[in-house]
C-alpha cells in the first residue's frame, strides 16, 4: 500500500531563518506531488506541484521554493522566512495520469515564524 | 466571486440527525467534485467524489451534484460524534484543471 511521510511535524523558526520541509512517498512510482499551505481562516492554497523529477510548477509567487531530487521525494525550502509564512504545510500525492482531485495528504508540518 | 464557496458555519446537529453541507462553485465548466474531511490538527482525507449530476451514496454519506445550479452537497445520515470535523469542498476548475478548495465548514455532532 502507498504511504506518505512528511517531516518535521512541528517547528518554530525566527524571521529570516531558512526552512526545509521534506516529504517522501512509498509504494508507488512517478506520483504527482504537491505542496499546500493552510493558514488560519483560509482555505488550502496550492504552492507547488510536480509531475516528475526536476519538474516544478509554482502557483503563487513567494519566497518559497520546491525541489524534486528523486521520484518520490519532494522538498519545500526557503532561504529567509517571513512572518506570513506561518501555517500548516501539507504534502500530497496523486496517481499520475488520473484526475488532480484525488489527493492523499501527509501528516502535515506546522510552522510558526516568530 | 469566490471560485468555491462554503458556508463557514459552524454547523451543529444532534447525534442521529442528517447533516447537510453545501458548496457552490463559479466555473460552469467544472467536471470533478470532491469532499475532504479534516479532523482538528490533522491533514485532510478524501471521503467522496462525484462527477455526474445526481446522487452518489457511500455508506452514511451521499454526495449530490447539480451542475445547472452549480452546487454540490454532502449529506451525512445518522450523524455520529466521530463525524465532528471540518469538511472541505474541492472542485477541479479552469482550462488548466486546477483543484480549488473551499474554506471548509466545521460540523459538530452533539451526543
Amino acid at each position: 500500500s502507498q504511504t506518505i511521510h512528511q517531516w518535521p511535524a512541528t517547528l518554530v523558526q525566527p524571521v529570516g531563518s531558512p526552512l526545509s520541509l521534506e516529504c517522501t512517498v512509498e509504494g508507488t512510482s512517478n506520483p504527482n506531488l504537491y505542496w499546500y499551505r493552510q493558514a488560519a481562516g483560509r482555505g488550502l492554497q496550492l504552492l507547488f506541484y510536480s509531475v516528475g523529477i526536476g519538474q516544478i510548477s509554482s502557483e503563487v509567487p513567494q519566497n518559497l521554493s520546491a525541489s524534486r531530487p528523486q521520484d518520490r521525494q519532494f522538498i519545500l525550502s526557503s532561504k529567509k522566512l517571513l512572518l506570513s509564512d506561518s501555517g500548516f504545510y501539507l504534502c500530497a500525492w496523486s496517481v499520475s495520469g488520473q484526475g488532480v482531485g484525488e489527493l492523499f495528504f501527509g501528516e502535515g508540518s506546522r510552522l510558526t515564524v516568530l | 466571486q469566490k471560485e468555491v464557496e462554503q458556508n463557514s458555519g459552524p454547523l451543529s446537529v444532534p447525534e442521529g440527525a442528517i447533516a447537510s453541507l453545501n458548496c457552490t462553485y463559479s466555473d460552469r465548466g467544472s467536471q470533478s467534485f470532491f469532499w475532504y474531511r479534516q479532523y482538528s490538527g490533522k491533514s485532510p482525507e478524501l471521503i467522496m467524489f462525484i462527477y455526474s449530476n445526481g446522487d452518489k451514496e457511500d455508506g452514511r454519506f451521499t454526495a449530490q451534484l447539480n451542475k445547472a445550479s452549480q452546487y454540490v452537497s454532502l449529506l451525512i445520515r445518522d450523524s455520529q460524534p466521530s463525524d465532528s470535523a471540518t469538511y472541505l469542498c474541492a472542485v477541479v476548475t479552469g482550462a488548466n484543471s486546477k483543484l480549488t478548495f473551499g474554506k471548509g465548514i466545521t460540523l459538530s455532532v452533539r451526543p
